[in-house]
């Protein structure tokens, strides 16, 4: 498996509060994305980084922003959060090499937001 | 964008049948596909991965097609186990991003 990890695993948070979700990968992968989760929805992409301090917008971004400082954590932020943000949110990573494009995604955070 | 339409959305079959679960996609300039599984709770797991130059890739009881210029693709299970019960997940990619279809949910009775 991937390594990678999320962190917290689980949250519940008050609508307002700034919540900042982690995402570390031991792979030395370029690619790094953080999805949401919702029934009927699938999974969407909020936010993707290609490099270091290099990220862009996906689908889903308004009212999220991300950091990454160094190769190996991606962090998500929500700035005051929302209850339509109340979601299980997934971080993946791919190499995008060709043959070796496969996104591989870490075991999710539960955010519920009250 | 890329909308992605998984058929069908739920599936109920015994234990031995073989298979297919179906993928759509609206834009067909894709970079590849990939297929995943998810268990409840759990995180996706990837099962194969299709270039967009190829036209299948297996793994084990898996099979996986593209037709990248009908936007479809295919996953064949054969001979299916109670442990394939899962829902099924296609993602094609375009640029830097993959989209994913809802899923088809798998219960392969024993």
């Amino acid at each position: 498996d991937a390594g990678i990890t999320q962190s917290p695993r689980h949250k519940v948070t008050e609508t307002g509060t700034p919540v900042t979700l982690r995402c570390h990968q031991t792979e030395n992968h370029r690619y790094m994305y953080w999805y949401r989760q919702d029934p009927g929805h699938g999974l969407r992409l909020i936010h993707y980084s290609y490099g270091v301090k290099d990220t862009d917008k996906g689908e889903v971004s308004d009212g999220y922003s991300v950091s990454r400082s160094k190769t190996e954590d991606f962090l998500l932020t929500l700035e005051s959060a929302t209850s339509s943000q109340t979601s299980v949110y997934f971080c993946a990573i791919s190499d995008r090499q060709y043959r070796t494009d496969t996104q591989y995604f870490g075991p999710g955070t539960r955010l519920t937001v009250l | 964008k890329q909308e992605v339409t998984q058929i069908p959305a739920a599936l109920s079959v015994p234990e031995g049948e073989n298979l297919v679960l179906n993928c759509s996609f609206t834009d067909s300039a894709i970079y590849n596909l990939q297929w995943f599984r998810q268990d409840p709770g759990k995180g996706l797991t990837s099962l194969l991965l299709i270039q967009s130059s190829q036209r299948e890739q297996t793994s084990g009881r898996l099979n996986a097609s593209l037709d990248k210029s009908s936007g479809r693709s295919t996953l064949y299970i054969a001979a299916s186990q109670p442990g394939d019960s899962a829902t099924y997940l296609c993602a094609p990619s375009t640029g830097n991003q993959f989209y994913f279809g809802t899923g088809t949910s798998l219960t392969v009775i024993p």
